[in-house]
């Protein structure tokens, strides 16, 4: 099992919809945990951090769910502009710092 | 102020070369990670270095090696490229190392192209 894995997706949604994504990790001594968004060939950028009582940033809202090891995105009335590649990032503990990136899950909002 | 910065933005090799890649972190910020990321998959984590020394290491063969200047910015050198190695090759920078919530801030990255 990969450590942190992802639907790669492409999700393909019309504008106006909801969608969301879902990431799982396998180290359960993982303490943090973030989504970046990367558009095509470009850098990673934050989206947003991703905490245990969840958090919500306008249209997009993370949850954390330790119990079943995985994370989620949830992004509402979806714009042209949220098409992107979406990664999940799980830093791990328990002797080693080494942020593990997921595949990324690729979003395409449509007209 | 000025983001992160990697140089060069693109860069071709033969099978063989060495090569050595630069990045200067974001002002203030003291730590580099070193991230390779190929075609359809997500950043793998190559190395971090805080204050010149390294904290952590992906699981990447010795011909990767880096390392951190007192001005904080950082070399990537791979030696004995091979075809594999093609990849977008990211630089972030964060403040600190804590690990816990540590936001990371990446460059544009280098492109390499082993041929």
């Amino acid at each position: 099992r990969k450590e942190v894995e992802q639907d790669p997706g492409p999700f393909n949604v019309p504008e106006g919809a909801t969608v969301a994504f879902n990431c799982t990790y396998s180290n359960s001594a993982s303490q943090s945990f973030f989504w970046y968004r990367q558009d095509c060939r470009k850098e990673p950028k934050l989206l947003m951090s991703v905490y245990s009582s969840g958090n919500e940033d306008g249209r997009f809202t993370a949850q954390l769910n330790r119990a079943s090891q995985y994370i989620s995105l949830l992004i509402r009335d979806s714009k042209l502009s949220d098409s992107a590649t979406y990664l999940c990032v799980v830093n791990g503990r328990g002797g080693s710092y080494i942020p593990t990136f997921g595949r990324g899950t690729s979003l395409i909002v449509h007209p | 102020d000025a983001g992160v910065t990697q140089s060069p933005t693109h860069l071709i090799k033969t099978r063989g070369q060495h090569v050595t890649l630069r990045c200067s972190p974001i002002s203030g910020h003291k730590s580099v990670s070193w991230y390779q990321q190929v075609l359809g998959q997500g950043p793998q984590f190559i190395f971090q270095y805080y204050e010149k020394e390294e904290r952590g290491r992906g699981n990447f063969p010795d011909r990767f090696s880096a390392r951190q200047f007192p001005n904080y910015s950082s070399e990537l050198n791979v030696n004995a490229l091979l075809l594999g190695d093609s990849a977008l090759y990211l630089c972030a920078s964060s403040l600190t190392t804590s690990g816990i919530q540590e936001t990371q801030y990446f460059g544009p990255g280098t492109r390499l192209l082993v041929l």
